[in-house]
């Protein structure tokens, strides 16, 4: 059974620390692998993953893929409030053109002044 | 770019009454949109997949006959839960991906439902 899996599950930090958040993976057929962020309401796409070892960037956010070892990793640094939230981590598959996600159960961020 | 509308963002309905909801790409042509249903502190659960001009593809468990699937044209898919009971309260969220692109789902805001 395809099983994507994040930890930890919840996190709390002050602000100005640096997190790293986890997702490995067993799946059949992966094609790439996926980082939302969800607040109150939906989830806001932050990156797509597809080949190893190339780390996505964006301001303090950041994260690689390690298809080897079937796990990716989501860095924040020098966190801030507005970071408080739930990371979901999500793999696609290479079965067609539905290509739909399997989604991992996410790791609750909280970020104190 | 890749912006998603739901619409309504909320619903307080009767027991036995039919709620639609309605999902819209607005500045990207969407051939496959998905319906989720997320539970409180709950990751997302997928429910069917829609693709314009053709039936959904539900997921196992799901039961097509109360949550029925239009997706009538590439900018808009919509999702009736029919005979609506308090068990059905969730927060419905659709997502889009742009046609012929890659496989990234962009998000509409979500729709709470509340059946009393």
């Amino acid at each position: 059974e395809d099983k994507v899996v994040q930890s930890p599950l919840s996190l709390v930090v002050h602000e100005g620390d640096t997190v790293t958040l986890n997702c490995s993976y067993e799946v059949t057929n992966f094609r790439s692998l996926l980082w939302y962020k969800q607040e109150k309401k939906a989830p806001t796409f932050l990156f797509m993953l597809t080949s190893s070892g190339i780390e996505k960037k964006s301001g303090r956010l950041s994260s690689i893929l390690d298809k080897k070892e079937l796990f990716s990793i989501l860095n924040i640094t020098a966190t801030q409030t507005g970071d408080s939230a739930v990371y979901l981590c999500a793999v696609s598959l290479d079965a067609g053109n539905n290509r739909k996600l399997i989604w991992g159960l996410g790791t609750s961020l909280a970020v104190n002044p | 770019g890749a912006v998603v509308s739901q619409h309504p963002s909320w619903v307080i309905c009767k027991s036995g009454t039919s709620v639609k909801i309605e999902c819209r790409s607005l500045d990207f042509q969407a051939t496959t949109m998905f319906w989720y249903r997320q539970f409180p502190k709950q990751s997302l659960m997928l429910m069917a997949t829609s693709n314009e001009g053709s039936k959904a593809t539900y997921e196992q468990g799901v039961e097509k006959d109360k949550f029925l699937i239009n997706h009538a044209s590439l900018t808009l898919s919509t999702l009736t839960v029919t005979s609506a009971h308090p068990e059905d309260s969730s927060f419905y969220i659709c997502s889009a991906r742009i046609a012929g692109g890659r496989e990234t789902q962009y998000f509409g805001p979500g729709t709470r439902l509340l059946v009393l």
